[in-house]
């Protein structure tokens, strides 16, 4: 079965350095999406991506971020400068197109920030 | 002003009971719905959409009520196997996904 995959796993940074974390949608999926999930916390949209741009962003999607779609298969997203309240487990989604809206997960990727 | 919101729980249930969770959500223009589930430290997974007529999945029913804004899920004969966080998620009108906190499920041999 197709899953969407991302490295790394886990991530440890110094405050204030930039980071980026990787996603591998499922193959055949054309929206993309990362959200964030802080320890105890609900999941929480960051930011939909299609055809090569953002189509939403939530208010935490600040100049901060950014994402890309370097090539055929990854999907990445950029923190530039973390800061201490960025820790948090970052899960990449995808789905087939926007009538189905089924999103599949990745793993995540656990983020600490020192 | 939360956009989903739903009873945290805990709910801790025998085997084999029918527990229900309900969820609600603030915008009248909100296009879709999902119940997923997510398991400790892992990624949140699709349990079912969530229709207007409503839906089954086997020991799984999901109730969409739009004039009162207003999910549920229905799990029946619970096994161990479900114990977990039901998270109900919101879309709306744009491709932007609103997820609750989640209600914690245990069921309790």
């Amino acid at each position: 079965e197709p899953e969407v995959t991302q490295t790394p796993s886990h991530q440890v940074t110094q405050m204030g350095q930039e980071v980026i974390l990787r996603c591998v949608p499922i193959s055949n999926h054309l929206y993309f999406y990362w959200y964030r999930q802080i320890l105890g916390q609900k999941v929480e949209f960051l930011v939909s991506f299609y055809n090569n741009e953002i189509s939403e962003k939530s208010e935490i999607f600040d100049d901060q971020f950014s994402v890309e779609r370097p090539d055929g298969s990854n999907f990445t997203l950029k923190i530039r400068s973390t800061k201490l309240e960025d820790s948090a487990m970052y899960f990449c989604a995808s789905s087939e197109d926007h009538s189905t809206d089924t999103q599949y997960f990745g793993p995540g990727t656990r983020l600490t920030v020192l | 002003r939360k956009e989903v919101e739903q009873d945290p729980g805990p709910f801790n249930v025998p085997e084999g009971a029918t527990v229900a969770f309900n969820c609600t959500y603030s915008n009248s223009a909100s296009q879709s719905f999902f119940w997923y589930r997510q398991d400790c430290r892992k990624e949140p997974k699709l349990l079912m959409s969530v229709y207007s007529s409503g839906n089954e999945d086997g020991r799984f029913t999901a109730q969409l009520n739009r004039a009162s804004q207003y999910i549920s899920l229905l799990i029946r004969d619970s096994k161990l196997s479900d114990s977990a966080t039901y998270l109900c998620v919101v879309r709306d009108t744009g491709n932007q996904f609103y997820f609750g906190t989640g209600t914690s499920l245990t069921v309790i041999p």
